[in-house]
């Protein structure tokens, strides 16, 4: 079984922190994915690796950035936390295998709460 | 501009009966669609996908419908079970390397006992 998972379930941080949301699969997945989760607005894109050290930005980048220094890792940094940010955080992994490249494995969500 | 849209955000069925959940899209270079599943405290689940060539796939008792002129995809649940109480998020993708996906807002199914 694939597995997914990241370094917290609960978060609370203040106004101004350097936030960091690690996130770790086990399945040599080549891509990787970063979304946040708001009640009415779906997973929402911020960010996506498809290999070591490339990343691209999603739909909401701003405020947001990613570190991808190895495979089976995938960081996202909150530079300055704000409370608009304030959110689930959702990591995924996909592999390109031809007819497997969207099925998307999530890990179970860190909910950051910023104060 | 959404381009993928779940327009009911609830829907409530009762036990044994068929759920029907839709998906409108705006992109007509979406070709590959796929509906995941989502329990509260967890993360979500791939359920089942459809590839733009297609017009059906069957999964037990799950069945994602295509319908490409109108752009809009369904997923039906025959027999429903109270195990299937979750939110539904469609998904859809244009065929590149890069896996990405973009997400409707999701559709909270209830079935009642």
């Amino acid at each position: 079984d694939v597995k997914v998972t990241q370094s917290s379930r609960y978060l609370v941080k203040r106004t101004g922190e350097k936030v960091f949301l690690e996130c770790v699969q086990d399945m040599d997945h080549e891509n990787m994915f970063w979304y946040r989760q708001d009640p009415g607005l779906g997973l929402r894109l911020i960010y996506f690796s498809y290999d070591v050290k490339m990343k691209e930005k999603g739909d909401i980048p701003e405020g947001y950035s990613v570190s991808r220094e190895k495979k089976e890792r995938f960081s996202l940094i909150l530079e300055s936390a704000s409370t608009n940010q304030t959110s689930m955080y959702l990591c995924a992994s996909s592999t390109r295998t031809s007819g497997r490249l969207y099925e998307q494995y999530f890990g179970p969500g860190t909910r950051l709460t910023v104060t | 501009d959404q381009q993928v849209k779940q327009n009911s955000p609830s829907l409530s069925v009762q036990e044994g009966r068929i759920s029907i959940l839709n998906c409108d899209y705006t992109n007509s270079m979406f070709d590959y669609f796929l509906w995941y599943k989502k329990y509260p405290a967890e993360g979500p689940t791939f359920l089942i996908s459809i590839s733009s060539i297609k017009d059906k796939n069957e999964d037990g008792r799950f069945t994602v419908f295509l319908n490409k002129s109108a752009k809009h995809l369904s997923l039906h649940i025959v027999p429903s079970q109270p195990g299937d109480s979750a939110v539904y998020f469609c998904a859809a993708a244009v065929n590149t390397n890069a896996g990405k996906s973009t997400f409707g807002d999701g559709t909270t199914l209830t079935v009642k006992p």
